[in-house]
């Protein structure tokens, strides 16, 4: 089955506990991207990449960072987490971006 | 940057009754524009796009939405609503690059019986 798949679904930690927060896709896309949803303020792209080692800003990085070392494997990686980026994260992934993206189920992070 | 805003972050039907939810965009170069629907606890799903061809597009589960280059918008219209379509949707815009994408605010469908 074609799935984008993130784990964990739901994670609660403290402030500066580094975490990482794992996506990966099955369909071999060449394109994925984090996002995060706030209340109010729809989806908010964190980052993006475009393939292997080729990855960008979207419009909220800050405090974040992310790789892409595989194909199918684009984790977003939270050294220092603070209160305000208790939200919910959602990977996505598409082949050929202007047909739309797959999304994955979501993970929920609460920061204390 | 692109802009996408949704007008109504909840609007209210009746079972069988045209559904309506409005999206305007900003953009400085022809835009790509998406809807997307969102069930409770789920990740979001496609509905349709618009990438420049014709100007009304059909999507999934009997949803359209016509892009109006005068207006800026893209609302997004179903002649008759079912309970099933009780949803989050979002509106979103993406760079000609196809690179960045930003999304709406969203609207919640309710739709009673």
């Amino acid at each position: 089955e074609a799935q984008v798949t993130q784990n964990p679904r739901y994670l609660i930690t403290v402030t500066g506990k580094k975490l990482t927060v794992t996506c990966s896709q099955n369909m071999n896309h060449e394109y994925m991207s984090w996002y995060r949803q706030d209340p109010g303020l729809g989806l908010r792209q964190i980052y993006y990449s475009m393939n292997v080692e080729v990855t960008d800003k979207g419009d909220v990085p800050e405090g974040y960072k992310v790789s892409r070392k595989e194909k199918r494997n684009f984790p977003l990686i939270l050294e220092s987490p603070s209160p305000n980026q208790t939200s919910l994260y959602f990977c996505a992934s598409s082949l050929f971006q202007e047909k739309g993206q797959f999304f994955g189920p979501g993970t929920r992070l609460t920061v204390l | 940057a692109q802009s996408v805003t949704q007008l109504g972050s909840h609007v209210s039907v009746s079972e069988g009754a045209l559904v309506l939810l409005r999206c305007n965009y900003s953009s400085s170069v022809p835009p790509y524009l998406f809807w997307y629907v969102q069930y409770p606890n789920q990740g979001l799903q496609l509905l349709l796009k618009y990438t420049s061809a014709a100007t009304l597009v059909k999507g999934i589960n009997g949803f359209e939405a016509e892009f109006k280059k005068s207006e800026t918008s893209f609302h997004l219209t179903k002649p008759s609503a079912h309970m099933s379509d009780a949803a989050e949707y979002f509106c979103a815009v993406s760079d000609g690059n196809f690179n960045k994408f930003y999304f709406g605010s969203g609207t919640k469908l309710n739709v009673k019986p």
